[in-house]
Parts: C-alpha cells; sequence; structure tokens
C-alpha cells in the first residue's frame, strides 16, 4: 500500500502549546505535502515540502522530513482554538495523485 | 467565488438508484480527482484524469464512472448504488499531478 501512516491517530493539548504530528510513508517520493480538514469540510492545502529539502517554514507550520527514515513531521506552534481539525500528509511519488495518511486528528482545548 | 465547487452537497438516496456528483474548478487547472473518505476518514483516490488521460484506481468498481465534458468539470456518475457506497466524496483540482491540490467541500451520500 502507498499510504503513509499518521501518528499519533489523536493529539489533545492546550491553548499555546506546540502540537507535533508524525507522518510516515512507504515509498520513494517526489513530494510530501500537508493538509488540514476541518470537521465537515474538504482539505485545505498547507505546505509541501520536496524530497531534496530537509524543512520548511510557513508561518506557525515547520515542516520536517527525513527521506532517509521515511518520514516527515509537522510541528504547529503556540497554538489556537482554530487549529483544530485534522491533518493528512500526502505523498506524490511522480504517478498521478496523491496519496493521503489516515490523519491525526488535533483539539486545541481554549 | 469557490475554486472547487461540488453538488450536491447533501445525497440520500435508495439502492439500487444511479446517481451523479458534479464537480466545476475555476482555477484553470488541467487535472481533476475524486476522492472517497470512508467513515474513518481515509482517504482515496478513485480517478484522476487531465486532458490527456483518464486514471482508474483498479479497486474502483466499474458502477463509478467519471464524465469529463471539458477541463473544468469532472463529474461522477454512480449505477446501482449500495450501502457501501455511503461515504462522503471529494473532487479536487491541481496544476499538474505534483502541486497542492485543491479540494471541494465534499458530497455527503448516504445509501439507505
Amino acid at each position: 500500500s502507498q499510504q503513509g501512516e499518521e501518528d499519533p491517530q489523536a493529539l489533545s493539548i492546550q491553548e499555546g502549546e506546540n502540537a507535533t504530528m508524525n507522518c510516515s510513508y512507504k515509498t520513494s517520493i517526489n513530494n510530501l505535502q500537508w493538509y488540514r480538514q476541518n470537521s465537515g469540510r474538504g482539505l485545505v492545502h498547507l505546505i509541501l515540502i520536496r524530497s531534496n529539502e530537509r524543512e520548511k517554514h510557513s508561518g506557525r507550520l515547520r515542516v520536517t522530513l527525513d527521506t532517509s527514515k521515511k518520514s516527515s513531521s509537522l510541528l504547529i506552534t503556540a497554538s489556537r482554538a482554530a487549529d483544530t481539525a485534522s491533518y493528512f500528509c500526502a505523498t506524490w511519488e511522480g504517478a498521478n495523485n496523491l496519496f493521503f495518511g489516515t490523519g491525526t486528528r488535533l483539539t486545541v482545548i481554549p | 467565488d469557490t475554486a472547487v465547487s461540488q453538488t450536491p452537497k447533501y445525497l440520500v438516496t435508495q439502492m439500487g438508484n444511479d446517481k451523479s456528483i458534479k464537480c466545476e474548478q475555476n482555477l484553470g487547472h488541467d487535472t481533476m480527482y475524486w476522492y472517497k473518505q470512508d467513515s474513518k476518514k481515509f482517504l482515496k483516490i478513485m480517478f484522476s484524469y487531465n486532458n490527456k488521460e483518464l486514471i482508474i484506481n483498479e479497486t474502483v468498481p466499474n458502477r463509478f464512472s467519471p464524465k469529463s465534458p471539458d477541463k473544468a468539470h469532472l463529474n461522477l456518475h454512480i449505477n446501482s448504488l449500495e450501502l457501501g457506497d455511503s461515504a462522503v466524496y471529494f473532487c479536487a483540482s491541481s496544476l499538474g499531478p505534483s502541486g497542492g491540490y485543491t479540494f471541494g467541500s465534499g458530497t455527503r451520500l448516504t445509501v439507505v
């Protein structure tokens, strides 16, 4: 299966704390992307990191990629209640579409 | 201005019926997709399509068929609906297959 796996499946933190989610995948990739899904809504693209990059930042988001371990992490700093959502990693392997992981459900408690 | 729009948002229908879900994007993207999200939130690719080729996930039953009247539309037609087809179906588009995807808000299909 090309599907990635996120860890943990669910994460609950206090507002202001940092949230870290991990993603592992199985095959070689060209890029890895992170998406957010609010309840009952579509997915929103957050950040894309290419296979030759090791770290990328976007606002309060920090993504790392370790291709030797086939893993990535998403760090959300200074979390807010509005960050409550499910977060998915997705990999592009040079084929025709993205393969999504199983998701991490993040709850930020005000 | 909605970038990727799907209709309807909710669809409740009886087993055996045939139904269609429409998807339109106004982003000028050249590739469109249909994903199925099950009750455990697992997203599974069903189809990807650009103006050159249609790629079908081999696990998708042939009761499902995408129809693209033009580059901005990729509709999903489902024949002989079954209970197991109940899920949320998402349309998405991208500029090329490797970039970030823009998703529609989903269609929640319930087969009774």
